[in-house]
């Protein structure tokens, strides 16, 4: 089972929006509507984000959202702040029935 | 709350079996619905999931190291546990503890801090 594939980094300005991409196959991303976002801060372990494709868990901002159109899964952070400056990791259910990660997105925050 | 801690050795000689546990707690293991399992990442790489348990529902294991994990729980101690054997530099990783909803939702919602191993003579 491959990774998904995650640009290695995207970047933004304060205030503004930046969308984190998840590409998979017929056999993850694109099969099934059970797609995670996780966060990573250096040195930290990875907080959940979004899970099933977009819902987010108890005390995650609305700032964060995910989608999924076809074999891509996306992660949209709105009004960007400095504390979201991390790594990104998607990772989706398999017709294997196991997960597979993505390679991770270091976002910065210009 | 519920929480999760990694202990084991830090280093470990290539060939070995790599050894560590997962403490649980603020609850009970044995009467969770949830799956409880093992992530590593390398030094500067990405995730990988090594594979999680369920007592009565089965194991799950990558597939790519399916052939040198074990993953079992001892629920008398509330603590579940992760043997690697065989391991070459390439297993030098941080690894977690976490816990999960099961397949095919696989979200892991609440994480150990991590421990580093290193493989090395």
């Amino acid at each position: 089972q491959s990774a998904l594939t995650q640009p290695a980094s995207v970047s933004g300005s304060p205030g503004q929006s930046i969308t984190i991409s998840c590409t998979g196959t017929s056999s993850d991303v694109a099969g099934y509507n059970f797609v995670s976002w996780y966060q990573q801060h250096p040195g930290k372990a990875p907080k959940l984000m979004i899970y099933d494709v977009k819902t987010r868990p108890s005390g995650v901002s609305n700032r964060f959202s995910g989608s999924k159109s076809g074999d891509t899964a996306s992660l949209n952070i709105s009004g960007l702040q400095a504390e979201d400056e991390a790594h990104y990791f998607c990772s989706s259910f398999t017709s294997s029935s196991i997960v597979v990660f993505g390679g991770g997105t270091k976002l910065t925050v210009l | 709350q519920l929480q999760l801690q990694e202990s084991g050795p830090g280093l470990v000689k290539p060939s070995e079996t790599l050894s560590l546990t997962c403490t649980v707690s603020g609850g009970s293991i044995s009467s969770s619905t949830y799956y409880w399992g093992w992530v590593r990442q390398p030094p500067g790489k990405g995730l990988e999931w090594i594979g999680s348990m369920y007592f009565t529902e089965g194991i799950y294991y990558n597939p790519s190291l399916k052939s040198r994990v074990t993953i079992s729980e001892d629920t008398s101690k509330n603590q579940f546990s992760l043997k690697l054997n065989s391991v070459t530099a390439a297993d030098t990783a941080v690894y977690y503890c976490a816990r999960s909803r099961g397949p095919p939702r696989w979200d892991f919602g609440l994480w150990g801090r991590g421990t580093l191993v290193t493989v090395s003579s």
